[in-house]
């Protein structure tokens, strides 16, 4: 069984630039959600998707958004990016089974310059 | 709003050592609650969880137990190993079905030194 991937593992971008980051979810699960986890910080909430419709979103600003593909893998875009927005972007998928469990991928560790 | 607080780190603690980690929470209604623990270099994993008052969770010789009077969810484990070495998160998922949106407290490095 293939756990949950992201892409890219690490990457560097400039104020002002556009990233989009992306997540392979664990075979059978269909709900994902991300999170942004600071340096010395826990993960944040910043939205969950639920066969390709966002149901539920965390205070993140509108320059964060989404997107679920039918195979349930799903995108994390940021645009207009500040130098807070450095940290590690973590998706997570759920099976449809309302156990409140997350498994986590690795995450993909943003550096904004 | 809801919210997690755990004890500062790092711990370090010598092996064979008993761990005591605090987790207190702040939520409407009946949470679930979870402990989830990072390895170097692997993504978060769940560590064990309870979804009721007086429930307790245990995997690999930690245990949690939900205590709702004192809005606790402390971790402990009887002796501690090398491999025990790793960030732990306590976190709450709040009432409701189908949510998984987890707040997280903002984790306690574990170090643990033959």
């Amino acid at each position: 069984e293939t756990g949950v991937t992201q892409s890219p593992t690490h990457l560097i971008k400039t104020r002002g630039q556009q990233v989009t980051l992306r997540c392979s979810s664990q075979s059978g699960h269909n709900t994902v959600s991300w999170y942004q986890q600071a340096l010395g910080q826990g993960p944040q909430f910043i939205f969950q998707y639920y066969r390709e419709e966002e149901n539920g979103r965390g205070n993140f600003p509108p320059r964060f958004s989404g997107l679920q593909f039918p195979n349930y893998s799903s995108e994390l875009n940021v645009n207009a990016l500040e130098l807070d927005d450095s940290a590690l972007y973590l998706c997570a998928s759920s099976p449809d089974s309302n156990t409140g469990e997350l498994f986590f991928g690795e995450g993909s560790r943003l550096t904004v310059l | 709003g809801n919210s997690v607080t755990q004890m500062e780190g790092p711990v370090t603690l010598s092996e064979e050592a008993f761990l005591t980690i605090n987790c207190t929470y702040t939520a409407t209604g009946y949470p679930s609650l979870f402990w989830y623990v990072q390895y170097p270099g692997e993504g978060l994993q769940l560590l064990l969880k309870a979804t009721k008052a007086d429930d307790k969770g245990s995997n690999k010789g930690f245990e949690a137990t939900y205590r709702k009077e004192t809005t606790s969810f402390h971790l402990e484990k009887g002796s501690v190993q090398v491999s025990d070495s790793a960030v732990y998160f306590c976190a709450l998922n709040p009432s409701g079905a189908g949510s998984y949106q987890l707040t997280f407290g903002k984790g306690t490095k574990l170090s643990v030194i033959p």
